[in-house]
């Protein structure tokens, strides 16, 4: 059974930089598409960007692009979210999830537990 | 990027009804969209992709249709543990965005 297991909660200042990690067990990380979606609280989700099987370049959303980084470490099975000079708008929880398809991205079937970031002065 | 707009918002419905729950995307999404039910405070659970093919794990009155631009997620004999909220997503063309969400709850 595919399980996502992701880092726990942070708190940053504004313009500080925060670095969550996923790591994947009961499937081969490399063959799947993963995901990284956030949900401010009591708001909607929000796509940031994906990570391709097979090591090819990530995926991010225009609105992310320049202060987000998705890189994997394939010895450890693990995905990181890096996202730099934060704002209060940045805190939300964090998930990362896996898609369900190998070939095209089309929805994703296993979710981590999210990780809560806060950002506050 | 595409918006996607979801209706009606919330929705309240009595055990046994069936439910309709629409999104609407302002181009063409082909049959690249999936729907999600989400409880306070979990993360999302995939219900259907690629516009109707239905997740295995996922009870059989839960169905999904539509292509291009206007898709249904529908309900049939609603039961208590459907209450939640439901997003629908598009995976057609970066970023895939979501609906903004459907609140159900039932009476």
């Amino acid at each position: 059974q595919p399980q996502l297991l992701q880092s726990g909660p942070e708190v940053r200042k504004p313009g500080a930089s925060v670095k969550i990690s996923c790591k994947a067990s009961g499937y081969s990380l490399t063959s799947y598409y993963i995901h990284w979606i956030r949900q401010a609280p009591g708001q909607g989700l929000e796509w940031m960007g994906l990570m391709r099987p097979g090591g090819a370049a990530p995926t991010y959303a225009r609105e992310f692009q320049g202060r987000v980084a998705m890189t994997t470490d394939t010895s450890t099975s693990t995905v990181y979210l890096e996202l730099t000079s934060l704002r209060l708008e940045d805190t939300a929880t964090y998930f990362c999830a896996r898609d369900v398809g190998q070939i095209a991205a089309a929805g994703s079937d296993y979710w981590g537990q999210g990780s809560l970031v806060t950002v506050s002065s | 990027d595409i918006q996607l707009t979801q209706s009606p918002s919330p929705l309240s419905a009595s055990i046994g009804d069936t439910v309709a729950i629409t999104c609407r995307a302002s181009r063409s999404v082909q049959y690249w969209l999936a729907w999600y039910q989400q409880k306070p405070g979990k993360a999302p659970k995939l219900l259907i992709h690629k516009a109707s093919i239905l997740q295995s794990d996922v009870p059989s009155r839960f169905s999904g249709s539509g292509s291009e631009t206007d898709f249904t997620l529908t309900i049939t004999s609603l039961q208590p543990d459907d209450f939640g909220t439901y997003y629908c997503q598009q995976l057609n063309s970066n970023p895939y965005t979501f609906g903004q969400g459907t609140k159900l709850e039932i009476k």
